[in-house]
């Protein structure tokens, strides 16, 4: 399986808004509602961000949105917080119950 | 609250054996798929292994297909990976997450990570 496409960088000042992309093929990220998002602090697990595209699960702040267009997902991260800055990782399933992940794009906030 | 515990990893040379274990808590274990994602040192995330919530269906990647088997016991709330024939490049993190269904689809939770170094 090859890894989904992501920027290796973003950034965005204190409040504003950030958008990740995740490119993959009909494969996985266009074949099924299945993409989810990992945030990951240094020397830290990941943490869920985003499910099933664009739902958060308990505890993630409304200021973190998924969506999907065809074989390209987004994450937005908005009113963007210094605790933001992290690694994020797409994930998509890839049919046959085998997963794919993104290779990571490390946010900054200035 | 849903708790995983990662344990096993240490230094191992090419060609030997590890056997990684993740104890779970929390939530029904026997409910849920499980999944092993690893990290190499300084890279990304590489899903490895899935298994069903009854643990009669297993998934791997291609790059350890052969070589890493995984199970659970439901009894005991344990997710396993038996690590075989190490190579340098699995030198990695290995964390165990717990799945949102009942099949390999997409991690929910995660576990701290244990780490395997393999080198002579």
């Amino acid at each position: 399986q090859s890894a989904l496409t992501q920027p290796p960088s973003a950034s965005g000042s204190p409040g504003q808004s950030v958008t990740i992309s995740c490119t993959g093929t009909s494969s996985d990220v266009g074949g099924y509602n299945y993409v989810s998002w990992y945030q990951q602090h240094p020397g830290k697990a990941p943490k869920t961000m985003i499910y099933e595209v664009s739902k958060r699960p308990s505890g993630v702040p409304d200021r973190f949105s998924g969506s999907k267009s065809g074989n390209m997902a987004s994450l937005t991260v908005s009113g963007l917080q210094a605790e933001d800055e992290a690694d994020y990782y797409c994930s998509s399933y890839a049919g046959s119950n085998n997963l794919v992940f993104g290779g990571g794009t490390k946010l900054t906030v200035l | 609250e849903v708790q995983l515990l990662e344990s096993g990893g240490g230094l191992v040379q090419p060609g030997g054996s590890l056997r990684l274990s993740c104890a779970a808590s929390g939530f029904t274990f026997s409910t849920y798929a499980m999944n092993w994602v690893r990290q190499a040192p300084g890279k990304g995330l590489e899903w490895v292994s899935g298994l069903s919530s009854s643990g009669s269906s297993t998934y791997y990647a291609d790059s350890v297909k052969g070589r890493l088997t995984i199970s659970r016991d439901n009894s005991k709330n344990t997710l396993y990976l038996q690590m075989n024939s190490l190579r340098a490049e699995d030198t990695a993190v290995y964390y165990c997450a717990k799945d949102f269904r009942t099949t390999p689809r997409m991690a929910e939770y995660w576990g701290q990570g244990t780490l395997v170094t393999v080198s002579s």
